[in-house]
């Protein structure tokens, strides 16, 4: 079946600083693939996606390629501010009939002054 | 402005007490989802619809249940709420047209069950 791995939380850092946020997943066939945030009391909102192979998603200094070769779309972001502070989730979608959305379980970052 | 609403936000009632969540979406999406967030944030899917007097239960077996009577409406109620009904409920739509496969959530709506 189709599952996606992402990093354990929580993640703590300060203001200015690299961010990575591993995922990798497991799926037949061609995969899209996507990362969300929740900020507090909000819903989810997508934050980038890619489609296919060597896709890079980018929005609002986020950027993750998608890696067929290693299965992974690892979160990257230069330098992070406190207003990044949320939690983040990588999803896919195996693009195969009507198969739904697979989740992982959530990265919490908290981003110090 | 094309969006997805949930309704109400917070709710805090008694058990025993029957309520209904409602989702209502203007993006003329045919599909929508309800999940249910717990604590630890996991998202579990209880119920999803593909179309109108389409519904089909989720990964994660729910008490509750939903109804698709219209397109842009799918409310989940819950017949006797209970403490272990405590969570917070997202309801989320996508598209099954253009390859656009991302779906669309609403703000959620954060159960209390005393």
């Amino acid at each position: 079946g189709n599952s996606v791995t992402q990093m354990e939380g929580p993640v703590t850092l300060s203001e200015e600083a690299f961010l990575t946020i591993n995922c990798t997943y497991t799926a037949t066939g061609y995969p899209s693939l996507f990362w969300y945030v929740q900020y507090p009391g909000e819903g989810l909102q997508l934050l980038l996606k890619a489609t296919k192979a060597d896709d890079k998603g980018s929005n609002k200094g986020f950027e993750a390629t998608y890696r067929k070769e290693t299965t992974s779309f690892h979160l990257e972001k230069g330098s992070v501010q406190v207003s990044d502070s949320a939690v983040y989730f990588c999803a896919l979608d195996p693009n195969f009939g009507n198969e739904k959305l697979t989740f992982g379980t959530g990265t919490r970052l908290t981003i110090i002054p | 402005e094309a969006d997805i609403y949930q309704t109400p936000r917070y709710l805090v009632i008694g058990t025993g007490k029957k309520i209904t969540l409602e989702c209502s979406q203007t993006m003329g999406h045919d599909k929508m989802y309800w999940y249910q967030q717990d604590p630890g944030m996991e998202l579990h899917l209880i119920h999803y619809s593909y179309g109108v007097n389409s519904t089909e239960k989720g990964d994660l077996s729910s008490e509750s249940t939903v109804s698709r009577i219209r397109t842009e409406h799918f409310p989940l109620t819950l017949e006797s709420a209970r403490p272990s009904h405590t969570s917070q409920y997202l309801c989320a739509s996508s598209s099954s047209e253009g390859g656009r496969t991302e779906q669309f959530f609403g703000p959620g709506t954060r159960l209390t069950v005393l």
